[in-house]
């Protein structure tokens, strides 16, 4: 198993591009998360999507879109970039369980620069 | 304030210390508590979870006051290998889709 991938794993945008960051699965998880984290920040939740079909805002959703694609892919979509942006990016993914008890893993990260 | 809140660091400590990290988190009704590692430039990684009772998994011991809001982590006999950053994280469970919040974490030096 590859566990959670994500590409690209680097991207430098100029201010006002468009770009698109893909993350896969492949254990067969229900629930997927996109993050950024930035310095002294720690990880925000920008979107995820709880199952299939369904997508909900985070923490910090404003100049992103998603889209769960199937049950292994959901993207990140960068309309038009802004220095703001700037940041490495996390996919993760859960099971869905019961309990709460449960490990999200993650994918290696997208470092984003924008220009 | 932040929902979850953890001294940044670092601790510099020798080889061999025992070394302890807190963590406060803001939402009473959070349901699970849990400790992640994150190596430089690495994703984070599960480190272990935190019961109300109190857990250990070999040099690591976590623990949870529920009606403190505080959660901690020990570690004994500090190895190189556990130079990191500790991020404290806290579960508003399954209702609220399982999100996780992040505290900004602690970076850990071991030295010789």
């Amino acid at each position: 198993n590859a566990g959670v991938t994500q590409t690209p794993k680097f991207q430098v945008l100029k201010t006002g591009q468009s770009m698109t960051l893909q993350c896969a699965q492949d254990m067969n998880h229900n629930s997927m998360y996109w993050y950024r984290q930035d310095p002294g920040m720690g990880l925000r939740l920008i979107y995820y999507s709880a199952s299939e079909g369904t997508t909900d805002k985070g923490e910090v959703p404003n100049g992103y879109n998603v889209s769960r694609l199937n049950k292994r892919e959901f993207s990140l979509r960068l309309e038009s970039a802004a220095p703001s942006q700037t940041s490495v990016y996390f996919c993760a993914s859960l099971s869905r369980v019961q309990s709460s008890y449960n490990e999200q893993f993650f994918g290696p990260g997208t470092r984003l620069t924008v220009l | 304030r932040k929902e979850v809140e953890q001294d940044p660091g670092p601790f510099n400590v020798p080889e061999g210390a025992t070394v302890a990290f807190n963590c406060t988190y803001s939402n009473s009704a959070s349901q699970s508590f849990f400790w992640y590692r994150q190596d430089c430039r690495k994703e984070p990684k599960l480190l272990m979870s935190v019961y109300s009772s109190g857990n250990e998994d070999g040099r690591f011991t976590a623990q949870l006051n529920r009606a403190s809001q505080y959660i901690s982590l020990l570690i004994r006999d500090s190895k190189l290998s556990d130079s990191a950053t500790y991020l404290c994280v806290v579960n508003e469970g399954a209702g609220g889709g399982n999100k996780l919040t992040f505290g900004t974490g602690t970076q850990l030096k071991v030295e010789l």
